[in-house]
């Protein structure tokens, strides 16, 4: 398998674009999350599906981000309209918790809101 | 609410010493926890995972052990080399509810091992 796939690797925007980060989580996992990373905050989780259906979305940090998982091999997150501060490295990542405990991460997408 | 705090902050050596970090947990029902490694510019490499009932895991030269109920998780790294420079990360994930699977992660200790 090729892991979690992430795309794009690296994202450069203005300021009140729209922007979609798109992942591939490893084939058969049943849990997908989103992570963003900044330097003031660590890593932290923004939303997680299990089976496709959204099951914490408390670290989404406002609406102008929402996130979908239309089917088991895909999912998105998007961010209308982006600002400066939204400039963070986001990760997918996918796992089966109950037979295989471990989260298997993404090589993530470098966002830069200009 | 689960916290993670990861000491040092940062840390260099000379290479071939022997290291430990440490990572500690305020809430102690927890799945399991896992050490990643993050290369700058990189994603996150899993280096090993400690289910709740185990004690400690080990994976070449890197040991890591829990204590759960002193919330408290060390990963050894013995006769260290350049290469293991990186950010290394801890990440437990909480049990039960939809917190289920959940990873919250500490804040890293940055690894410097010079020749």
């Amino acid at each position: 398998d090729a892991g979690v796939i992430q795309s794009p690797r690296h994202e450069v925007t203005e300021m009140g674009q729209e922007v979609t980060l798109r992942c591939k989580p490893i084939s058969g996992h049943d849990y997908l999350f989103w992570y963003r990373q900044t330097m003031m905050r660590g890593l932290e989780l923004l939303i997680y599906f299990n089976n496709n259906v959204p099951i914490d979305d408390s670290g989404m940090p406002e609406d102008r981000f929402s996130a979908k998982m239309p089917n088991a091999s895909f999912s998105t997150l998007k961010i209308q309209p982006s600002e400066p501060r939204d400039s963070a490295v986001y990760f997918c990542a996918s796992g089966i918790f109950r037979d295989f405990p471990e989260a298997f991460f993404g090589q993530g997408t470098r966002l830069t809101v200009v | 609410k689960q916290e993670v705090t990861q000491i040092p902050a940062a840390l260099s050596v000379p290479e071939g010493e022997n290291l430990v970090l440490n990572c500690s947990f305020t809430d102690s029902a927890i799945y399991n926890l896992q050490w990643f490694r993050q290369d700058p510019g990189k994603g996150l490499t899993s280096l090993l995972l400690i289910q709740s009932s185990q004690r400690e895991q080990t994976s070449g030269r890197l040991n890591a052990s829990l204590d759960k109920s002193s919330g408290r998780s060390t990963l050894y790294i013995a006769a260290s080399q350049p290469g293991d420079s990186a950010t290394y990360l801890c990440a437990v994930n909480n049990a039960g509810g939809t917190s289920y699977g959940k990873l919250t992660f500490g804040q890293g200790t940055i690894l410097t091992v010079h020749p």
